[in-house]
């Protein structure tokens, strides 16, 4: 299958400092990416979806100047978490697809993030 | 708007025994596909299993099997002969065609006993 490559899979960074992980399609070009956010024994919730060559869609109640979103090519989306705070502490895994609407959704590995 | 529904918080299963883990869902799109994911503690997302809502039979992948009951609105997960690796979350997802967006259910956690 499809590899998908999410870097860093762990980051601890300090408040009020920004954040950046990378989303990478390997082996095929993904036209649509999509962020996630999972705080511990919850669910995934989305939080955008990253079009690649066009702005973000951002989910409600997600603050779109907080989290960042470039997909920049057809292989990378990077997510931004700028002036992080604790609470943006959490697990956040990003995934892409071949094309739009495909039948599968290929999931990175991850990133834990702690914001002391 | 879609929402996706599993009851269940957490199971216990025998080992070699089959376990259920049930998904109901919900969505005014008739064209929509449902997901299995497995979610060990590495918190990687593990595709197991896929049912489009056009398919009139119910998907198989091995070892794991979905009971798709349209009417009903539900598509629950069948493990058959657990193994103790099953052991994990498993979270349940749809999308509806119109959106492309997967949306996850609250999950399941599975405990496989030796």
């Amino acid at each position: 299958g499809a590899v998908v490559s999410q870097h860093p899979s762990r980051v601890i960074c300090k408040s009020g400092t920004s954040v950046k992980i990378e989303c990478r399609s390997l082996d095929f070009q993904a036209t649509t990416m999509f962020w996630y956010r999972q705080f511990p024994k919850q669910s995934l919730m989305l939080m955008a979806t990253s079009n690649e060559g066009s702005k973000a869609t951002y989910e409600q109640g997600v603050e779109k100047d907080k989290f960042l979103i470039n997909h920049a090519s057809l292989t990378l989306s990077t997510l931004t978490v700028t002036s992080a705070h604790p609470e943006d502490s959490s697990f956040y895994i990003c995934s892409a697809s071949l094309v739009a609407g495909s039948l599968e959704a290929f999931f990175g590995q991850g990133t834990r993030l702690t914001v002391v | 708007a879609q929402k996706i529904t599993q009851t269940q918080p957490g199971m216990f299963v025998q080992e070699k025994e089959a376990v259920t883990l049930d998904c109901t869902y919900d969505t005014s799109d008739p064209s929509y596909g449902l997901f299995w994911y497995k979610q060990p503690s590495s918190g990687e997302m593990i595709f197991l299993i896929y049912q489009g809502s056009y398919d009139q039979q119910n998907a198989t992948e091995g070892r794991y099997s979905l009971n798709f009951q349209k009417a009903r609105k539900s598509a629950n997960l069948v493990i058959s002969a657990s193994q103790l690796g099953d052991s994990a979350m498993y979270f349940c997802a749809m999308r509806e065609d119109s959106s492309y967006k997967l949306i996850f259910g609250s999950g399941t956690r599975l405990l496989v006993r030796p």
